[in-house]
């Protein structure tokens, strides 16, 4: 079956150090995104990408990285210049860019939580 | 980028119809109309999406005022499962690529 995979999907981390999400989708998606997740609160875009080896910020993007070097993955790094990391952590890919209908379709999340 | 305005939550008593509005005053030409819900600690899933026409599946109802200043989403027959949060968006682009703006979205509370 197609879908976007997410791992792991609790994570605890002590503070000062990074993290990697993994974010791995077999829909032959070209555009995936990440987002951020914070009690009672919608959805922040962190970083998104288009096409392999290009990633654009989104409207968080500090203390956050990502990799675009397959077209099915699109790991996020939290680094330890995050300063408030513990939060819900969602992945999406789409079928391209620019306007038009297609849906997004999401992973199921990521907990991250620094102890 | 246009925005949306939603209800913060709805009650909604089962078997009845869920309608939930949004408001999307600057939206544009080219922008459609999505809406997606998000059960407790899962990711979104995709309900409905629409341009200028009403648009109908097998999850919902979407209307879309002729304006298409503003939209519903009709649930026809609620059901417990369908307690969640509902985010009500428009698509957004440019010649570079496609961000996806959500709100905090409005949370219904399907009751017995």
């Amino acid at each position: 079956d197609g879908g976007i995979t997410q791992s792991p999907k609790y994570l605890f981390r002590k503070e000062g150090q990074n993290v990697t999400l993994s974010c791995e989708q077999n829909l032959n998606h070209d555009a995936m995104y990440w987002y951020r997740q914070d009690p009672g609160q919608g959805l922040r875009l962190i970083y998104y990408s288009q096409i392999v080896n290009d990633f654009q910020k989104g409207d968080i993007a500090e203390g956050y990285s990502v990799s675009r070097e397959k077209k099915e993955s699109f790991p996020l790094t939290v680094t330890s210049a995050q300063k408030n990391p513990t939060a819900f952590y969602l992945c999406a890919s789409t079928l391209g860019t620019g306007y038009g209908s297609t849906e997004a379709f999401f992973g199921q999340g990521t907990r991250l939580t620094v102890v | 980028d246009a925005k949306t305005t939603q209800p913060p939550s709805m009650d909604c008593a089962e078997g009845r119809a869920a309608n939930l509005p949004c408001n999307h005053s600057t939206i544009s030409g080219n922008e459609y109309v999505y809406w997606y819900r998000q059960i407790h600690s899962q990711g979104p899933q995709y309900i409905i999406h629409g341009l200028k026409n009403n648009e109908t599946n097998e999850m919902a109802s979407l209307i879309i005022t002729e304006d298409r200043k503003s939209s519903t989403l009709i649930l026809p027959h609620a059901t417990l499962r369908d307690t969640a949060v509902y985010y009500c968006i428009v698509r957004v682009g440019n010649t570079g690529g496609f961000k996806t703006i959500f709100g905090a979205g409005t949370r219904l509370f399907v009751k017995a």
